[in-house]
């Protein structure tokens, strides 16, 4: 079954780029999706179709999608990103997660 | 605005049944699909599948195969997600979420608040 993977944690300074990868097999021939989850909450859709923002999400999230890893990019950093983050996309009709990131900004 | 609401929290006992409704206001129900995704206390999401609500077309996680059930009712704009011969390890956080239509791309952007199933004798 196909599998992605993500590092567990990641660490970031206020006002820095923060970058999550998420690999998996040929991942570049995918849709890549991402999700931000905050303790308690839903989680809330940051980047999908690689590299698209839905409405509401803030600029400074962006991610792409090339070989065999997808990147969410979080620039300028802020208190408020800190979250657990999902990378997903579907393959063979089904849907695959990361095990997720956890970041940190301190 | 778009938004689902999900049923309350349940308590099963083991080899039970839940069944978990998700309704859906504020966008037209058969645009989309509905996904089901769970959480494990302290774990990571896992997709469970998902129903095109205009024409019932399921997927499902091999996994979950032969023992969860996703129908809809579009006339009250909801989804239902059966699981059977609950275990222990079915205790979870269950979301349901709105999915594009295009199963390819995958986008959940509409999540409910969740329905805690507990699975305890």
């Amino acid at each position: 079954s196909y599998e992605l993977t993500q590092p567990p944690s990641v660490s970031v300074s206020p006002g820095q780029t923060a970058s999550i990868t998420c690999s998996g097999d040929k991942l570049g021939d995918k849709y890549a999706s991402w999700y931000q989850q905050k303790p308690g909450q839903s989680p809330v859709l940051v980047i999908y179709q690689n590299t698209k923002r839905p409405s509401g999400v803030p600029e400074r999230f962006s991610g792409s999608n090339s070989g065999n890893t997808a990147t969410l990019t979080i620039s300028g950093t802020q208190a408020m990103d800190e979250a657990d983050y999902y990378c997903q996309a579907w393959d063979s009709s089904s849907v695959v997660f990361g095990g997720g990131t956890k970041l940190t900004v301190l | 605005q778009a938004q689902l609401v999900q049923s309350g929290a349940e308590v099963k006992k083991p080899g039970a049944s839940v069944k978990v409704f998700c309704r859906a206001s504020g966008y037209t129900f058969t645009d989309y699909g509905v996904t089901w995704v769970r959480q494990a206390p302290g774990q990571g999401l896992e997709w469970m599948g998902w129903i095109i609500a205009y024409n019932g077309h399921t997927d499902c996680a091999r996994k979950f195969q032969g023992r969860v059930t996703m129908t809809t009712d579009t006339s009250m704009s909801t989804a239902y997600m059966e699981l059977r011969s609950l275990g222990s390890d079915d205790t979870a956080l269950y979301y349901c979420a709105r999915a594009d239509i295009v199963a390819t791309i995958a986008a959940f952007d509409i999540w409910g608040q969740g329905t805690m199933v507990t699975v305890s004798s």
